[in-house]
């Protein structure tokens, strides 16, 4: 089946720092999602973003389908971004609508 | 954007008894509902996915017999976990795809199961 990484695993910023958070897929996909998930373990969708360039706020992310890979782009970063961030994909092969998850970047914003 | 709510939100079981979660589209019919399992500081497993009206689709390895899953209704999936054990112990989230959003999917508040 597909599989999907994230880098990188772990990230602590300062407060204010901008950050690049990757996504890598090993098979074509038919749909992509990124998630916040709260430190309660509440997800919290980002982006649906297949391909393309998306804005929303301090978040951005971009997905290039034909290479891959999606990166989420956080700026000015708050103590609240805190949390996990997962990308989760659908695979092209599989037919289906079922997500499967990246391995997920835990990331900490220092005050 | 959709709701997905879940319920118990947190739920402590004595070993050998089931326990029921709920999942509910507020806003919204779902046809088709998932399943997940997350074990801490893990990633999600797609456990099964739930269609209304069928039998559920399991994931390989994941027992039907002890995670029994109805979906009764176009609004209502439930999990039960039956006999359950310390090792049961996870955080549940159900979701759901709205289709009339295209494919984007939507996940309940997640629920604590701590069997003891």
């Amino acid at each position: 089946g597909i599989q999907v990484e994230q880098s990188p695993p772990d990230l602590i910023l300062q407060e204010g720092a901008n950050s690049t958070l990757r996504c890598n897929f090993s098979d074509s996909v038919n749909n992509l999602q990124w998630f916040h998930q709260n430190p309660w373990g509440q997800l919290i969708n980002l982006f649906y973003i297949p391909s393309g360039t998306k804005q929303n706020g301090r978040l951005s992310a971009t997905t290039v389908a034909t290479e891959r890979y999606s990166l989420l782009y956080i700026s000015s970063s708050q103590t609240t971004d805190s949390g996990v961030y997962f990308c989760a994909v659908i695979s092209q092969a599989s037919g289906t609508y079922k997500y499967i998850f990246g391995t997920g970047t835990r990331l900490k914003v220092l005050a | 954007g959709a709701v997905v709510s879940q319920h118990p939100s947190r739920v402590i079981c004595k070993s050998g008894t089931s326990v029921k979660i709920e999942c509910r589209s507020l806003d919204f019919q779902a046809t088709t509902m998932f399943w997940y399992r997350q074990f801490p500081k893990q990633s999600l497993m797609l456990m099964a996915t739930s269609n209304e009206g069928s039998k559920a689709t399991y994931e390989q390895g994941v027992e039907k017999d002890k995670f029994l899953i109805n979906h009764a209704s176009l609004t209502l999936s439930t999990l039960t976990v039956t006999s359950a054990h310390p090792e049961d112990s996870s955080f549940y989230i159900c979701s759901a795809r709205v289709q009339d959003y295209g494919n984007t999917i939507y996940f309940g508040e997640g629920s604590w199961l701590t069997v003891v």
